[in-house]
């Protein structure tokens, strides 16, 4: 596999579950990013992870929780969520020290009930 | 805070047409680039241009970049169909010591046959 792949592409969840996005890249970089998409808004980044250290957290909420066990791999763990945050939660690589381009996967589509 | 922001918000065109983009933002940048959307998917890179060039070209895409009124351009020539997507213009702020960039609210781009 190549690029950014992320699991699953679609989410309902209830307010009371726990569940896991899962993102991967196989393109060698060292930073990856969480960023929500909602409808008729900007992107919003929320977490940065640049050779495995957490270095940017946007003001997100607790109930949203990142893990990044290795430069390849970045998970958003979530819980006790709320129907606004129902939107498309999109992975991203980047070689930060290079040209700054980013390379995003599909998304998950969150849908919480 | 947001960064960039595009005008127009939605823009519908023939093929065989050409489509401007435009984008402004608010403080110094290391680099702009561009990305497209097609609806629901994940973004793609389509052109970075830095704050010391003023123009640059890939296939049908040209940008400019004007530092003195913080503005930039991404025109398409002789669109396809197939360029119906929205586009983003997304800033590296000079601030910051990693790859941290801010996405606009898009431009939707319609292009009817």
């Amino acid at each position: 596999e190549t690029g950014v792949t992320q699991t699953p592409r679609h989410l309902v969840m209830g307010m009371t579950n726990k569940k896991s996005l899962k993102c991967e890249q196989h393109l060698g970089h060292n930073a990856m990013y969480w960023y929500k998409q909602s409808a008729k808004k900007p992107l919003e980044l929320m977490f940065v992870y640049s050779l495995e250290e957490r270095v940017e957290n946007n003001s997100v909420p607790s109930r949203f929780s990142p893990e990044c066990p290795n430069s390849s791999h970045l998970f958003l763990h979530l819980h006790t969520l709320q129907p606004e945050d129902s939107a498309l939660y999109l992975c991203a690589s980047s070689q930060e020290t290079v040209t700054g381009e980013l390379f995003f996967g599909e998304g998950s589509r969150l849908t919480v009930l | 805070s947001q960064q960039g922001e595009e005008d127009p918000q939605a823009l519908s065109i023939q093929e065989g047409e050409n489509a401007t983009m435009n984008c402004s933002y608010k403080t110094s940048i290391n680099n702009l680039q561009w990305y497209r959307q097609n609806s629901g998917r994940g973004l793609v890179h389509l052109i970075l241009i830095r704050s010391n060039e003023r123009e640059k070209h890939s296939g049908r895409l040209r940008v400019t970049l004007d530092t003195s009124k913080k503005s930039s351009s991404l025109l398409i020539t002789a669109s396809r169909a197939a360029d119906t997507a929205s586009y983003f213009c997304a800033t590296s702020p000079m601030a910051g010591g990693y790859n941290k960039l801010i996405f606009g609210a898009g431009t939707r781009l319609a292009v009817h046959p």
